[in-house]
């Protein structure tokens, strides 16, 4: 199975920071990748998709990139409803495997 | 507006069986595949299963924790799709989600969940 390392696991900002987020898989998946966040007692809301395309109707401050083994979710300025806890998931063949997932907090 | 409701949640004993229901309204539900997934008290998420669209033959894939014991089924003329959960563990307590699954893979829409609690 396809491994996925999400760093950090904790991560403390403020307001207006940017923050990055990564994920590393144990071997080669292309862009076969997606973001998702999610808030307590929420489902997860997809928010990028083939590693860097914006799902429809998410704010343009979050973006993905990297292709092949490292992946990173940025997020430009946080806002006040960013504070969630984020995962990314490999879609390379079967099974899917998720990150442990990255809890932004605030400072 | 594109919906999707679980159902069929609820408490059960270890080794008995319970079958989980996704009613989706607001897309053509034939069209997709549809997945489930399940999130433990306190832990990540946990990818489940798939079910494809019949013009992909309506095959499934499921993960090797519930492989032999979980079943994955869709009735497109209901736009419902269906776990069949048997043999239940306390390790399956969770809630479950079903997903539509954009482009065959990405999980767009979400159900809001359903809670199993596997428990004697």
């Amino acid at each position: 199975d396809i491994q996925l390392t999400q760093s950090p696991s904790f991560l403390s900002a403020s307001v207006g920071d940017r923050v990055t987020i990564t994920c590393r898989a144990s071997q080669d998946i292309s862009s076969s990748l997606a973001w998702f966040q999610q808030k307590p007692g929420k489902a997860p809301k997809l928010l990028i998709y083939a590693a860097s395309t914006l799902q429809s109707g998410v704010p343009s401050r979050f973006s993905g990139s990297g292709s092949g083994t490292e992946f990173t979710l940025t997020i430009s300025s946080l806002q006040p409803e960013d504070f969630a806890t984020y995962y990314c998931q490999q879609l390379n063949g079967y099974p899917r495997t998720f990150g442990q997932g990255t809890k932004v907090e605030i400072k | 507006e594109v919906q999707l409701v679980e159902s069929g949640g609820g408490l059960v004993q270890p080794g008995r069986s319970l079958r989980l229901s996704c009613t989706v309204s607001g897309l053509t539900f034939g069209d997709y595949g549809m997945s489930w997934f399940r999130q433990a008290p306190g832990k990540g998420l946990e990818w489940v299963g798939f079910i494809r669209s019949k013009a992909y033959g309506g095959t499934t894939e499921y993960a090797a924790s519930v492989k032999g014991r979980f079943t994955i089924s869709r009735d497109d003329s209901k736009s419902i799709a269906y776990l069949q959960m048997n043999s239940l563990k306390t390790e399956d307590t969770a809630v479950y989600y079903c997903t539509r699954d954009k482009l065959g893979r990405y999980a767009d829409y979400w159900g809001q969940g359903t809670l199993v609690t596997v428990s004697s």
